[in-house]
């Protein structure tokens, strides 16, 4: 697609359920970031995947949230007995190569709710 | 990495004023990002400069960067309504990784 695509745009849940927000990164992006952005706040950094690498999970606040990357493309972010603390902007975003420019390019953002 | 720290937190303008805002840091960097989000959605890449470049334009924005001091700064001229946002600014690191760490941002309002 043209840009990075991210759903669903809003979730409500209830607490203790697990939750799965899906990001879809610019066509040809090796490199893919999720943020969490609560209200007011500034973004936290939650895991960043690069091609084959890795991925940094430095940024991950509890064994409760876990991401995957499928095939090097989409991603899915995956919290688990969610709590009314994990209500959020979860944002995600690609870039083409993070060790030359860094630039990225976020998608719209998933807000969640949890009631 | 490391972050970015915007100052000042909120800045209320009129319309056809100059914006500035600010941003600090604390370790060597390749470069420089500044980044607008409205209404808590997602960020728009508007700017990024190098460690060895001292200033950038783009439109009206204007970039400095200031490695001695570990600071920069975004002047948006004449400012619109249309500018009203939250700027956050990225340094990215030498040494520590790949991920782009964000500060709170500036609230940027720019009244009629």
């Amino acid at each position: 697609g043209a840009g990075v695509s991210q759903s669903p745009s809003n979730k409500v849940t209830e607490k203790g359920k697990d939750v799965e927000l899906r990001c879809d990164p610019i066509s040809g992006h090796t490199a893919l970031y999720w943020y969490r952005q609560r209200l007011g706040q500034g973004l936290e950094f939650l895991i960043y995947f690069q091609g084959n690498s890795a991925p940094d999970k430095s940024g991950l606040p509890s064994d409760r949230f876990s991401a995957e990357r499928t095939g090097g493309s989409v991603s899915t972010l995956t919290i688990q007995r969610t709590q009314q603390e994990d209500s959020a902007v979860y944002l995600c975003a690609s870039s083409q190569d993070s060790a030359n420019t860094g630039e990225l390019f976020f998608g719209e953002g998933s807000r969640l709710t949890v009631l | 990495s490391q972050q970015g720290e915007e100052d000042p937190q909120a800045l209320s303008i009129q319309e056809g004023e100059n914006a500035t805002m600010n941003c600090s840091y604390k370790t060597s960097i390749n470069n420089l990002q500044w980044y607008r989000q409205n209404s808590g959605r997602g960020l728009v890449h508007l700017i990024l400069i190098r460690s060895n470049e001292r200033e950038k334009h783009s439109g009206r924005l204007r970039v400095t960067l200031d490695t001695s001091k570990k600071s920069s700064s975004l002047l948006i001229t004449a400012s619109r309504a249309a500018d009203t946002a939250s700027y956050f600014c990225a340094p990215k690191s030498v040494n520590s990784g790949y991920a782009l760490n964000f500060g709170k941002g500036t609230s940027l309002l720019v009244t009629p």
